[in-house]
């Protein structure tokens, strides 16, 4: 099945810095990897995919890029703001089956 | 549109007893997927159901099992509930899978085993 790390586990940054998070995956074969935000208490949302044909995608502040090659991809948040403040997960499903393996998540910390 | 909704929001079961969990798909959404969240696991794959047939089972013991219903509705079931099994139970939903297309998240249950 997949495996999929991620790191690091807190990153703390100062408002309007750039933030980077990354995760590795297991399974070549993979090739759908969403980005998903949980803030506390609340329910985890979809705030960017990349689908294996593409390198790098963009929206707005957030990019993620993937290295099918080193089978690696990267949250990128740029200008950081206080309400990026949550937990960000990535994820990736196992080949020729469905769902998704989560990595253990990232703590992201916007300090004023 | 409404969104996916879970029922219970909370439960409090004793051990030994079992559990059924329900979860509501956006309408439309054939898909539905399961995920244990814990503070030390984080989130972790339960199953997947598209158009009632279960897809795909994550490396959990057979105590927890799913079902989907004609009308997507889903619902999982633990039996012998231990004291490890209280989590956050989330499901999600999508139109072809959630490794495939955008899930959305249910609100969750949480599910406390005393």
């Amino acid at each position: 099945g997949e495996n999929v790390e991620q790191h690091p586990s807190t990153l703390s940054v100062q408002e309007g810095d750039s933030a980077v998070i990354k995760c590795t995956y297991s399974d070549s074969a993979s090739n759908y990897f969403p980005w998903y935000k949980q803030e506390l208490g609340k329910r985890p949302q979809l705030i960017i995919d990349i689908r294996s044909n593409v390198g790098e995608k963009k929206d707005q502040r957030i990019a993620v890029t993937l290295n099918k090659t080193a089978k690696h991809f990267s949250l990128h948040i740029t200008e950081t703001q206080p309400e990026d403040s949550a937990v960000y997960f990535c994820a990736a499903p196992p080949s020729g089956a469905d769902g998704l393996t989560f990595g253990k998540g990232t703590h992201l910390i916007i300090q004023p | 549109k409404a969104g996916v909704t879970q029922t219970p929001r909370y439960l409090i079961k004793t051990r030994g007893q079992q559990v059924t969990l329900s979860c509501s798909p956006i309408s439309g959404h054939r898909s539905v997927s399961w995920y244990q969240q814990t503070p030390g696991q984080g989130l972790q794959f339960l199953f997947e159901y598209f158009s009632e047939t279960q897809r795909n089972k994550g490396n959990f013991p057979g105590r927890f099992s799913g079902r989907q219903f004609s009308n997507s509705r889903s619902e999982m079931n633990v039996s012998t509930l231990e004291l490890g099994d209280s989590a956050l139970y989330l499901c999600a939903s999508s139109t072809q899978g959630a490794g495939l297309t955008e899930a959305f998240f249910g609100q969750g249950t949480r599910l406390t085993v005393v």
